[in-house]
């Protein structure tokens, strides 16, 4: 199993402002992942980053909005920019190498915009 | 597109009971089901996991069944006690990218 640590836990930003997540896996992984969940709804894809390429986004995710750094096979972050009250939500952050291996998540990251 | 739906959206229940959660999807065409529980604003913790080829996989008082052809899982929870009050999810992997497609979750109040 991997070991998942996210930064920050939470945190409340005002508007038009930017926030960057962090997350920092115990073992080396090809591909990390990144998923928003909004107030009251299931878990929706952001985008997957591999190390050494750019991140692949999901329909619905640009990533001016959501710029994804991967400096190595242990870390990532995720940039929220200019932030909306409508950004505010649970930001995760996920590993699993291959087609049939569990995944695992990180404790979340808890954002509000006021 | 897959879609994965779980059925009852919330449960209450007394201490005690045993509990059936049920997930569907929309295309058989998964590597692997997952189960997760979440706690009240914090991230998932994996309960089970199922492959494709599998049938069914226990964990103490859990078990979690998987019939691929008809696009179902469940989970039951077998003696249900009051820190087992969580949101249930499920996931299917599939797709390029070990894409995990969620459903929206049971949300489960044990009281004692």
């Amino acid at each position: 199993s991997a070991v998942i640590s996210q930064k920050p836990s939470r945190d409340i930003c005002q508007r038009g402002t930017s926030l960057t997540i962090q997350c920092q896996v115990d073992s080396q992984v090809t591909m990390m992942f990144w998923y928003r969940q909004q107030p009251g709804q299931s878990l929706t894809l952001i985008a997957t980053a591999n190390q050494g390429s750019e991140a692949t986004y999901e329909s619905g995710f640009v990533i001016d909005k959501f710029p994804i750094s991967r400096p190595n096979l242990t870390f990532s972050t995720l940039t929220v920019s200019n932030m909306s009250p409508e950004d505010s939500s649970i930001y995760l952050c996920s590993v699993g190498e291959g087609p049939g291996t569990e995944a695992f998540f990180g404790q979340g990251t808890r954002l509000t915009v006021v | 597109k897959q879609e994965v739906t779980q059925i009852p959206a919330a449960l209450s229940v007394p201490e005690g009971e045993n509990l059936v959660l049920n997930c569907s999807f929309t295309d058989s065409a998964i590597y692997n089901l997952q189960w997760f529980r979440q706690d009240p604003g914090k991230g998932l913790t994996s309960l089970l996991l199922i492959q494709s080829s599998q049938r069914e996989q226990t964990s103490g008082r859990l078990n979690a069944s998987l019939d691929k052809s008809s696009g179902r899982s469940t989970l039951y929870i077998a003696a249900s006690q009051p820190g087992d009050s969580a949101t249930y999810l499920c996931a299917v992997r599939t797709g390029g990218y070990n894409k995990l497609i969620f459903g929206a979750g049971t949300r489960l109040a044990v009281h004692p």
